[in-house]
């Protein structure tokens, strides 16, 4: 099946510095996403971004799909920024099985 | 338009009963998927239904069930629990077509005890 890898698995920030956070899947996808569990659970939706590159705010992610990873910034990190950030593909194989990345922890101090 | 429900939030099992979690879409949602989330296995996916049809499956033992109603609802029932079946259960809800994105619950949290 689908390897996906995610970079760097922590990450310590100081309020106000920019990251990069990185997933690496090993075969073709239908569908890419970028998600950030709170400290709660909840995952929130935050690209769905198979190719190309979106922006919302301080966070935009890239994806390039022919080198099969993707990319997510955040600019001006804040403290509700802490949490996991996941990479999940999927690949439509008569329904969909989403396979997540392990995930990059990331804590930012004020 | 209100989000993915799931119940109960929380739930405490002894070992070997069985439990059912339910999950309701977002509205005109056909597409219910189920994961679980461990520390040791992070998030792995259980199965996906689509208008009352289960079309993927992922790699749990047949303890682990699910159905799914006309109304988009779904359940899942873990039957025989084990205590390594303790974990952040989430449902997500999508339409079920190509390219759209998932949202997901508030998950449900299951100790066996």
């Amino acid at each position: 099946g689908i390897q996906v890898e995610q970079s760097p698995p922590d990450l310590i920030l100081q309020e106000g510095a920019n990251s990069t956070l990185r997933c690496n899947f090993s075969d073709s996808v239908n569908n890419l996403q970028w998600f950030h569990q709170n400290p709660w659970g909840q995952l929130i939706n935050l690209f769905y971004i198979p190719s190309g590159t979106k922006q919302n705010g301080r966070l935009s992610a890239t994806t390039v799909a022919t080198e099969r990873y993707s990319l997510l910034y955040i600019s001006s990190s804040q403290t509700t920024d802490s949490g996991v950030y996941f990479c999940a593909v999927e690949r439509d194989t008569g329904g969909f099985k989403t396979i997540f990345g392990a995930g990059t922890r990331l804590f930012v101090k004020a | 338009k209100a989000g993915v429900t799931q119940t109960p939030r929380y739930l405490i099992k002894t070992r070997g009963q069985q439990v059912t979690l339910s999950c309701s879409p977002i509205s005109g949602h056909r597409s219910v998927s189920w994961y679980q989330q461990t520390p040791g296995q992070g998030l792995q996916f259980l199965f996906e239904y689509f208008s009352e049809t289960q079309r993927n499956k992922g790699n749990f033992p047949g303890r682990f069930s699910g159905r799914q109603f006309s109304n988009s609802r779904s359940e899942m029932n873990v039957s025989t629990l084990e205590l390594g079946d303790s974990a952040l259960y989430l449902c997500a809800s999508s339409s079920g077509l190509t390219g759209l994105s998932a949202f997901f619950g508030q998950g449900t949290r299951l100790t066996v005890v």
